[in-house]
């Protein structure tokens, strides 16, 4: 069993519809990052969530930490195809800064 | 400036073989790993380097080993490649605080195939 659990593993979907993404463990993290990786390329960040209630936006693109810290969701508002991608959240474990426990992925296709 | 690279791109090796997957990083960063990504899996962390002349195991680190040349340089080896071992391999580096917020980035990746 994976320490993040992410849904859904895999979301298609037309250009223009709202989505959300989840990420979800039991255990507690001392912050929360969203990677966003596109076909043979490596993983680039797109935030990170320190404090528990933490509601981030880019964009279009609203990222929040639950308040208990074992939590975060992605939600996309009006989806476009650029958008298109493998979706990663990772956690750091309190006293673990320097290691990253990442989600199995949630793979995002926009239809045009 | 070109960020994390890593040789090769591509690779296929019979089962037995050995090879080694090169991995550098021009950031000066201090702390480096090595991950491997597989269907459904998200990405493992296989080793890491705190600072050079350091490394410690991550979450799957059997049939692997690990050297960290130098800052810039952080090498990957197979000793004797399975079929189990077909993946795609990360490298990353991160910035030289240790804040939870620091950000990891990532090279290209090595896609491996063990026949």
């Amino acid at each position: 069993t994976q320490l993040l659990e992410q849904s859904p593993q895999f979301l298609s979907i037309q250009e223009g519809e709202n989505l959300t993404v989840y990420c979800n463990s039991s255990s507690v993290f001392s912050s929360l990052q969203w990677y966003r990786q596109e076909p043979g390329e490596g993983p680039v960040l797109l935030v990170t969530v320190v404090t528990g209630g933490e509601v981030k936006k880019l964009k279009r693109l609203t990222f929040q930490f639950g308040d208990a810290r074992k939590d975060s969701s992605l939600h996309i508002t009006a989806a476009q195809p650029g958008d298109t991608g493998l979706y990663l959240c990772a956690g750091a474990l309190p006293g673990s800064a320097r290691q990253l426990t990442f989600g199995s992925g949630t793979q995002l296709t926009v239809l045009p | 400036n070109a960020g994390v690279t890593q040789t090769p791109k591509f690779q296929v090796l019979k089962t037995g073989q050995s090879m080694t997957l090169q991995c550098a990083q021009d950031m000066n960063h201090n702390s480096m790993y090595w991950y491997r990504q597989d269907p459904g899996m998200g990405l493992r962390l296989i080793y890491y380097s705190a600072s050079e002349g350091t490394t410690d195991k991550g979450e799957v680190p059997n049939g692997y080993n690990v050297s960290r040349l130098n800052k810039r340089e952080f090498s990957l080896r197979l000793e004797s490649a399975a079929p189990s071992q077909t993946s795609v391999y990360f490298c990353a580096s991160r910035l030289p605080q240790d804040r939870v917020s620091d950000t990891q980035y990532f090279g290209p990746g090595t896609r491996l195939t063990v026949l």
